[in-house]
């Protein structure tokens, strides 16, 4: 069974432009999520999708940060301009839901996104 | 605000030996996780912990929740190189369908 997949590995940008990272989660796992770890900092949560509904976008630091999940599938996480602060590596995670619990989430090997 | 404290930040030892990784916390959670990364991959699950009190063990990996359930440490007996890597405590404050909350993790090197 393929696990979580995300694209591209490494994205180096310069301040203003636009950068769209893809997440391909477990096929069959409902939830979806985003974190992100910032340079010396913890891993930290950034958005949850149920299918292709956002059910928790508390994380998201701010509106330059745009989360798609179309049909419950794939993700994209759009950021748009690019803000130095933005650097990075950006983890995708995905878990199935048996009897409203679900305690594994299963990574990605995160997208590295530098912000020149 | 980093609700989960991990110490230490690193670890260096010689093959053989043994090591506590603690991770603390003001707050509780309803269950509390240990990760292991590598460079270059995302965090990998080594173990869930539930209930206060609990214990659990991984081969030479013993982890422990604490009764209050605001603490977890992991504990390698006779640890080995292929032990390297970075560990992360991570925990659900609710619903263990929503949001992981990280430590900054424990880059543990061992050396043979």
């Amino acid at each position: 069974e393929a696990g979580v997949t995300q694209f591209p590995s490494h994205s180096v940008i310069e301040k203003g432009q636009t950068v769209t990272l893809r997440c391909d989660p477990i096929s069959g796992h409902d939830n979806l999520y985003w974190y992100r770890r910032v340079m010396g900092k913890e891993i930290k949560f950034l958005l949850h999708f149920v299918k292709e509904s956002k059910q928790d976008e508390s994380g998201m630091p701010n509106n330059r940060f745009l989360a798609e999940r179309t049909g419950g599938t794939y993700s994209t996480l759009k950021v748009q301009p690019a803000e130095l602060e933005d650097s990075g590596v950006y983890f995708c995670a995905s878990s199935q839901t048996r009897d409203r619990v679900s305690y594994e989430q299963y990574f990605g090997p995160g997208t590295r996104l530098t912000v020149t | 605000t980093q609700l989960l404290e991990q110490s230490p930040q690193f670890l260096s030892i010689q093959e053989g030996e043994n090591l506590t990784v603690y991770c603390n916390s003001s707050s509780v959670f309803s269950s509390l996780q240990w990760y292991r990364q590598e460079p270059g991959e995302g965090p990998v699950l080594l173990v869930t912990v539930v209930t206060g009190g609990e214990v659990k063990k991984l081969k030479r990996l013993t982890f422990q929740f604490g009764d209050a359930r605001k603490d977890s440490s992991l504990h390698i007996t006779a640890a080995q190189p292929g032990d390297t890597g970075l560990y992360l405590c991570a925990g659900f404050r609710g619903s263990t369908l929503g949001r992981l909350y990280f430590g900054r993790g424990t880059q543990l090197t061992v050396w043979p």
